[in-house]
């Protein structure tokens, strides 16, 4: 069975800090990756995903992830952060034949002026 | 940009009543989902919709739970007799292809008293 782990709950940055969000996962085939960010009250928002190819890749708002087979992660960085950012962020899991995302328990992103 | 839009933003139902969810996906998409995220805790699958049936379920959707596609338009999630454990979150998603992201509504708050 697939699983996502994002092992911080909470994590407290300062505006123009750098951040890495960490994810792991378990998967028995390669893996369709995704981060998702949720702003209080809002949906789910797609920052990026990783299907294949490149496994650095790059999403909205000046996020980006890189794969690692070897390590079972997908960590979410940007080397700047803005107050705007403050939110939750999902690690989710899935792959072509189940369509069924599994999502990681999130991680709260909280920025300091 | 297209979206996925939910009503009600918010639904107060009593234990023991129907309930019936309501999400208008993206017009051309074809694959259509509900998750829910009970406060604190994961965003969880329930049921995936394609080609007018359920092509996948967890264990979370019993007999307690319905999906339908009334119309060329609406996708809505019905909860026969709720329990209080049916507070959550609920997410309508919709994707154009199988290896496309997922597309999430802004979600319908379920408070069952």
């Amino acid at each position: 069975a697939q699983s996502v782990t994002q092992p911080d709950i909470h994590i407290t940055v300062s505006e123009g800090a750098s951040l890495e969000l960490r994810c792991n996962y378990s998967y028995g085939a390669t893996p369709y990756l995704f981060w998702y960010v949720q702003s209080p009250g809002q949906g789910l928002q797609l920052l990026l995903k990783y299907f294949s190819g490149d496994t650095l890749v790059q999403g909205i708002k000046g996020f980006e992830a890189e794969f690692k087979r070897s390590q079972s992660s997908f960590n979410l960085r940007k080397p700047s952060v803005h107050w705007s950012d403050a939110a939750e962020y999902f690690c989710a899991v899935g792959d072509t034949g189940r369509r069924a995302l599994t999502f990681g328990s999130g991680t709260r992103l909280q920025v300091q002026p | 940009e297209p979206e996925v839009t939910q009503t009600p933003s918010h639904q107060v139902t009593q234990m023991g009543q129907e309930v019936i969810l309501r999400c208008v996906p993206i017009s051309n998409h074809l694959y259509f989902y509900w998750y829910r995220q009970i406060l604190g805790q994961k965003v969880e699958f329930l049921v995936s919709f394609y080609n007018n049936e359920i092509s996948e379920k967890s264990e979370i959707f019993d007999d307690q739970f319905s999906v339908e596609r009334p119309d060329g338009s609406n996708f809505t999630l019905k909860i026969r007799s709720t329990k209080l454990e049916d507070s959550a979150m609920y997410f309508c998603a919709s994707t154009g292809t199988a290896n496309s992201p997922l597309h999430f509504g802004n979600g319908t708050r379920l408070t069952v008293t």
